[in-house]
């Protein structure tokens, strides 16, 4: 089972805002940085955000990530169509040593 | 180009092994602290095992524990999953991730994957 808890689903229309949570607890999110994976169907996951809020070279700044105590969320804004994916949040876990996945939520774009 | 390819994946009966490898290039591959993750169809991501640079150091999901065996061979730019006593509930598509460097854990490249089917 994830330990880091996120929405199934999110949706929106073309230049809408769209976030996500992430609900952890104080040995994963609470104690460590946060990252963001996108993952288009069929594809292999992809590095969205790291450290909490830093976006990797090519990654468009419509995204952005945020974390606030054992919490965290993703934010899309001006949603494009090609931002259908599933996005899962991601941390190390210290209480289980070991990295730790969020349930995954699945974006759609209306 | 940074490149990882996985291989070794395929059908295997419970109580089964395989041995999976990952081939890099494009980067130094002993400076990297390296994973595997693995997605079961339809589900979510799990990461399932890291290795430290020098293959000294090892970490698994609880899930795996006893069960599966990470390496790395540096002088051929490889990582390896062992896996042993193979059930139905591992079947899944199994990524191999390099670790980025610096404070935050997170993985910056992935392979495309292989496919594990655990089935009689």
């Amino acid at each position: 089972q994830s330990v880091l808890t996120q929405p199934p689903s999110a949706s929106g229309t073309p230049g809408q805002r769209v976030t996500i949570s992430c609900s952890g607890s104080s040995s994963n999110i609470g104690g460590n940085t946060v990252n963001w994976y996108h993952q288009l169907p069929g594809a292999a996951p992809k590095l969205l955000i790291y450290s909490n809020n830093q976006r990797p070279s090519g990654v468009p700044d419509r995204f952005s990530g945020s974390k606030s105590g054992t919490s965290a969320s993703l934010a899309i804004s001006g949603l494009q169509s090609e931002d259908e994916a599933d996005y899962y949040c991601a941390a190390w876990d210290g209480s289980l040593n070991g990295y730790v996945f969020g349930t995954g939520t699945k974006v759609t774009v209306l | 180009e940074v490149q990882l390819v996985e291989s070794g994946g395929g059908l295997v009966q419970p109580g089964g092994s395989l041995r999976l490898s990952c081939a890099v290039s494009g980067f130094t591959f002993s400076s990297y602290v390296m994973s595997w993750v693995r997605q079961a169809p339809g589900k979510g991501l799990e990461w399932v095992s890291g290795v430290s640079e020098t293959g000294g150091t090892t970490h698994y999901a609880d899930s795996v524990k006893g069960r599966f065996t990470i390496s790395r061979d540096n002088s051929k730019n490889t990582l390896h999953l062992q896996m042993n006593s193979l059930r139905a509930e591992d079947t899944a598509i199994y990524y191999c991730a390099r670790r980025a460097r610096g404070q935050s854990y997170n993985f910056d490249y992935w392979g495309q994957g292989t496919l594990v089917t655990v089935s009689s």
